[in-house]
């Protein structure tokens, strides 16, 4: 069964760091991209970035370039999000997804449980 | 950047009814790359239609997707209870990828 399975959720402080995951399996990891997606509390969906994990060729929204980092590691299938200094404004739920093809940065059509990052004071 | 505008943003109807939603892009999408998902309540998104009017995997035919260029509608026909939710169209033909804002579909 092709799945991503997320880390769980986060309660941070503003100014900590925090890295979040998402494990793939049931598929070729090295032939898919991957993306991210953030929902804040109550609000739509928000594209934030995408990596082909074979070469770690990423791409970022402009509303999240320098924000955020966005990596994969290949031997064990999992991609992250990170943040290296969190805001209150980070507090949303997080969302890792698939394309539909490989190769292709395409709709998603298989997507994680997601992460719910709560950053408070 | 492309945006997405959707409308309504909030659709009142009852069961059996039909829904029409709405999305107009700012500019052309790329081959009308163009998605819809559907998003219930402490759930993941779904993929409804991509390409504009394909279905996803296991998407019941009441969904359908139309639209090119810049104007985009996904209609539900006889709508069901379980398809109370939260629709969004996503264009995923120019970076960077972009959503709509949402349309919510509520029970009358």
């Amino acid at each position: 069964e092709v799945q991503l399975v997320q880390s769980g959720a986060e309660v941070k402080k503003p100014g900590e760091s925090l890295k979040i995951s998402c494990k793939a399996s049931g598929y070729s990891f090295t032939s898919y991209w991957i993306g991210w997606v953030r929902q804040m509390p109550g609000k739509g969906l928000e594209w934030m970035g995408i990596i082909y994990p074979a070469d770690s060729d990423t791409r970022y929204s402009p509303s999240f370039q320098g924000q955020v980092t966005i990596s994969a590691d290949k031997s064990i299938t999992t991609a992250y999000l990170q943040w290296s200094s969190l805001k209150a404004s980070d507090s949303a739920m997080y969302y890792c997804a698939r394309p539909r093809w490989p190769g292709t940065s395409d709709a998603f059509d298989i997507w994680g449980q997601g992460t719910m990052v709560t950053v408070s004071s | 950047e492309i945006v997405l505008t959707q409308s309504p943003g909030t659709l009142s109807l009852s069961p059996g009814e039909r829904a029409t939603l709405s999305c107009r892009a700012s500019q052309s999408v790329t081959s009308n790359y163009l998605a819809w998902y559907q998003q219930k309540p402490g759930q993941a998104p779904r993929l409804l239609v991509y390409g504009a009017s394909s279905r996803a995997t296991g998407i019941p035919d009441r969904f359908s997707g139309d639209g090119s260029g810049t104007d985009f509608t996904l209609t539900i026909n006889r709508l069901e209870p379980e398809d109370f939710a939260v629709y969004y169209c996503q264009q995923y033909g120019s970076s960077p990828r972009t959503f709509g804002q949402g349309t919510r579909v509520e029970i009358k």
